[in-house]
């Protein structure tokens, strides 16, 4: 059984940066052609996906961050990484690392529990 | 705003059966597939359905998903008090970025 999970501060400053990890077990990001993905959500809102990273690192980001953006992977550790530079209070939410399965289509089949990160100073 | 457009909430009585849309354009659903989500509070996003109408395993048959054009819909059955949840669309656009639609708030009665 594929898990994920999000590590990071909960904490982060006005126009700092804000750094994430999700962590994989159960199963390799380097094997199969799955791609591993970052949602957020923010407040009492709906979801919002923030980009995507293949084994390759090859990635895929939201057009309205991708200026803010950079998401990277370490297969050794069974880790990606989201990095979002520049943050505000607009940035405050809960961010969830998922997998994204290709088969029959596109899909988010597996997902972390999700960790909260607050952009206040 | 969504790109992928959904009713706010919806509403059934145990028993009932509930349809929920989810609208794109052709760039999106038109040409893509579409998969359901069920969220229920404080928890993480769950898959209910993939390619359009595909269950995965351990969802009850009660769901069911199905996709016409540039809209899809998710029907639940047998309508249950466990069922209340907040419920999203997701497909892919033609550039490979991903959709979500605003969710829908279903309550059971």
């Amino acid at each position: 059984q594929v898990q994920l999970q999000e590590s990071g501060p909960g904490l982060v400053k006005p126009s700092q940066t804000l750094s994430l990890t999700c962590t994989v077990s159960g199963g390799s990001i380097s094997s199969g052609a799955y791609y591993w993905s970052w949602i957020r959500q923010h407040p009492g809102k709906g979801l919002e996906w923030i980009g995507n990273i293949y084994k390759s690192g090859s990635t895929y980001y939201n057009p309205s961050l991708k200026s803010r953006l950079t998401i990277s992977v370490d297969t050794s550790k069974k880790q990606f990484s989201l990095k979002l530079s520049s943050v505000t209070a607009a940035d405050t939410a809960l961010y969830y690392c998922a997998r994204v399965n290709p088969v029959d289509g596109r899909y988010f089949d597996y997902w972390g529990q999700g960790t909260l990160v607050a952009v206040s100073s | 705003q969504s790109v992928l457009t959904q009713p706010p909430s919806a509403s059934g009585t145990p028993g009932q059966r509930v349809t929920i849309s989810c609208s794109g354009s052709n760039s999106n659903i038109g040409s893509n597939t579409v998969s359901w989500y069920q969220q229920l509070p404080g928890t993480a996003p769950k898959l209910l359905i993939y390619s359009n109408n595909q269950r995965p395993s351990g969802v009850p048959d009660r769901f069911s998903g199905s996709k016409s054009g540039t809209s899809a819909s998710l029907a639940i059955s047998g309508l249950q008090s466990d069922d209340e949840a907040d419920y999203y669309c997701a497909a892919w656009d033609d550039s490979l970025y991903g959709l979500f639609g605003g969710g829908t708030r279903l309550t059971v009665l």
